[in-house]
């Protein structure tokens, strides 16, 4: 398997402008996750989907930031308007539910996205 | 509500030392518990895990057993090298919490030769 998949691997915009973020999960997961991290605030969970539906959004920072989901293979976080506090890391990250004797559960992240609002 | 607290870092050892990074919870029910390792530039990698108490995750060397009693999940290793310089997150599944892991801050570990 090809582990979870992020584009861009850097991205690097000026303040104002619209980046959009995207991740394949890993093929036949439930759960789909998006984090980031500064050395600030350490690894934060913003929004999780599970079986494309959105569960928990509380850690989104403010409307500039949204996540979708269309199909099981594909998300999305887009900001809009962009600006230089939300220069950071951002992952994603996939699980399974429970399944043939395997616990699940376990979160397989991607190599992240280095974003940079000049 | 749920939590983790890690040790604080950094760690510095000498190669060949011992490792212990401390781990402690809070947690309704029977939480699972998880050791993430992140090495410089990429995303957080599973370590090991433990599902129920008494239970012993090990992996590389790495082991963590899951104390109920002292709600505690300690990482340890008998001789450290200095590729296992890295960040370490302890994290917890609630069985109330479908997917989500509640994560603890971190703590970075440099090995010196």
């Amino acid at each position: 398997d090809a582990g979870v998949i992020q584009s861009p691997r850097h991205e690097v915009t000026e303040m104002g402008q619209e980046v959009t973020l995207r991740c394949k999960p890993i093929s036949g997961h439930d759960y789909l996750f998006w984090y980031r991290q500064t050395m600030m605030r350490g690894l934060e969970l913003l929004i999780y989907f599970n079986n494309n539906v959105p569960i928990d959004d509380s850690g989104m920072p403010e409307d500039r930031f949204s996540a979708k989901m269309p199909n099981a293979s594909f998300s999305t976080l887009k900001i809009q308007p962009s600006e230089p506090r939300d220069s950071a890391v951002y992952f994603c990250a996939s699980s399974s539910i429970p399944y043939r004797g395997r616990s699940g559960y376990e979160q397989y992240f991607g190599p992240g996205t280095r974003l940079t609002v000049t | 509500g749920n939590s983790v607290t890690q040790m604080e870092g950094p760690v510095t050892l000498s190669e060949e030392a011992f490792l212990t990074i401390n781990c402690t919870y809070t947690a309704t029910g029977y939480p699972s518990l998880f050791w993430y390792v992140q090495y410089p530039g990429e995303g957080l990698q599973l370590l090991l895990k433990a599902t129920k108490a008494d239970d012993k995750g090990s992996n590389k060397g790495f082991e963590a057993t899951y104390r109920k009693e002292t709600t505690s999940f300690h990482l340890e290793k008998g001789s450290v090298q200095v590729s296992d310089s890295a960040v370490y997150f302890c994290a917890l599944r609630a069985g109330n919490q479908g997917g989500k892991l509640i994560f603890g801050q971190g703590t970075e570990l440099s090995v010196k030769p």
